[in-house]
């Protein structure tokens, strides 16, 4: 089963813009990861969030967690073309197995 | 630099065909995960590993096995492969949940079962 929702599926924007992407997930957190994916690759950790936090900044992105909505979102300040790729939220569940639970990702494109 | 290595990037395999995907990582991490990615599916756990010989099912099992039998090596098997199995797998290691760290993925195998 699918805990993170992305929202939207695709984002297109010009150079220089701020992207912010959306996750909503169904159950009570430990934590909750962004990763981002270029075409065809392997997926780099971006950013982790832990339950107990509402807000984290890592260079030019901010990400945010509302627990009592079950949602985080994801900015990417003046966005560079080499921005170009999909996202990815992943939750680790506060009970049960030790898994990461991904959502189906938002398609990020940069107008040069 | 830390890395997770699967064995190979481009796969062709024919239908009924047994497939090993290997999967290595040198950062000595209890947890070990084997991903499918679809398009407009996102990614898909199919087993998972939380020390040597210890495993567990992901939410779409059916059609694959494991095997841990290093703490550095954990591979999927595709016990007789179909064509529905062509898909993007992705292997991925991390530290127990208590230590509160990303998982870190290798570049991707992209398997075509003809």
């Amino acid at each position: 089963s699918q805990q993170g929702e992305e929202d939207p599926q695709a984002l297109s924007i010009q150079e220089g813009e701020n992207a912010t992407m959306n996750c909503s997930y169904k159950t009570s957190i430990n934590n909750l990861q962004w990763y981002r994916q270029n075409s065809g690759r392997g997926l780099v950790h971006l950013i982790l969030i832990r339950s107990n936090e509402r807000e984290k900044h890592s260079g030019r992105l901010r990400v945010t967690l509302d627990t009592s909505k079950k949602s985080s979102s994801l900015l990417i300040t003046a966005s560079r073309a080499a921005d170009t790729a999909s996202y990815f939220c992943a939750t680790d569940a506060l009970y049960g197995n030790e898994k990461l639970t991904f959502g189906t990702g938002t398609r990020l494109t940069i107008i040069p | 630099d830390v890395k997770v290595t699967q064995s190979s990037r481009y796969l062709v395999k024919r239908t009924g065909e047994k497939v090993f995907l290997e999967c290595v990582q040198d950062m000595d991490h209890e947890n070990m995960f084997w991903y499918r990615q679809d398009p407009g599916l996102g990614l898909r756990l199919i087993y998972f590993s939380y020390d040597v010989k210890m495993k567990e099912k992901g939410d779409i099992p059916e059609g694959y096995s494991v095997s841990r039998e290093k703490k550095e090596r954990f591979s999927l098997i595709l016990e007789s492969a179909s064509t529905n199995q062509t898909s993007m797998y992705l292997c991925a290691s991390s530290l127990p949940r208590r230590y509160n760290t990303e998982a870190f993925f290798g570049q991707g195998t992209r398997l075509t079962v003809v």
